[in-house]
């Protein structure tokens, strides 16, 4: 079974600009979720997509960050226009949505971005 | 405020040894709680998963326990090897939304 798949795996920008990031989930899985994780710290949800439709934005700097997930398959983060602060990895995940309620989640290799 | 606090220290022990790692949570009533392993440039990988009403999960050398009165889990890698060391990282599910809180992890690093 393929992993989650996450592209590019590096990216430098400098700040003020924007940047994209895509995430394909493992086929057949119904949760994607996006987080961020600053070096030393914990992975922080940014938003959470059930199908194609947002279970959970409530973390996600809306006046900057966006996310789409179409047909429910594959999604993009963008975030646009890019803070100092956003340096960080950008962690996308996903998980099956079973009926018992516990679900494992199964995450990509990461986005690691640095803003100048 | 809701807070999850792991070691932030990182933890040092020998070859053989049993490693004990801790989650402690406050204002939270998890459904769940899970443990991932984190190694440097890499997604977290998922280990185990213990609900609310279990005391105690195993797998193979790991074992997880979670009470909820103390709001504490302890996670215990017993006859550990080098290879262990890692980050490891505890999340609390919330029940019903499918929505986990990550703590900050704890470094461990098994010596030879």
């Amino acid at each position: 079974e393929a992993g989650v798949a996450q592209s590019p795996r590096y990216k430098i920008i400098e700040k003020r600009q924007s940047v994209a990031f895509w995430c394909n989930p493992i086929s057949g899985h119904a949760t994607l979720y996006w987080y961020q994780q600053i070096l030393g710290q914990g992975p922080k949800l940014l938003i959470q997509f059930q199908n194609n439709g947002v279970v959970d934005d409530s973390q996600l700097p809306k006046d900057r960050f966006s996310a789409e997930r179409l047909k429910g398959v594959d999604s993009t983060l963008k975030i646009q226009p890019a803070k100092l602060e956003d340096s960080a990895v950008y962690l996308c995940a996903s998980s099956p949505r079973t009926s018992g309620g516990a679900e494992t989640q199964y995450f990509g290799p990461g986005t690691r971005l640095l803003v100048l | 405020s809701q807070k999850i606090e792991q070691n932030s220290e990182a933890l040092n022990i020998q070859e053989g040894k049993t490693a004990t790692l801790t989650c402690n949570y406050t204002n939270y009533s998890p459904a769940y709680l899970q443990w991932y392993r984190q190694d440097p440039g890499r997604g977290p990988v998922f280990l185990l998963l213990i609900r609310e009403n279990e005391k105690e999960k195993r797998k193979e050398r790991l074992k997880v326990t979670f009470d909820t009165t103390l709001k504490q889990s302890l996670f215990h890698i017993t006859a550990s090897q080098p290879a262990d060391s890692a980050t490891y990282l505890c999340a609390l599910g919330v029940g019903g939304t499918y929505k986990y809180i990550f703590g900050t992890g704890t470094r461990l690093k098994v010596l030879a």
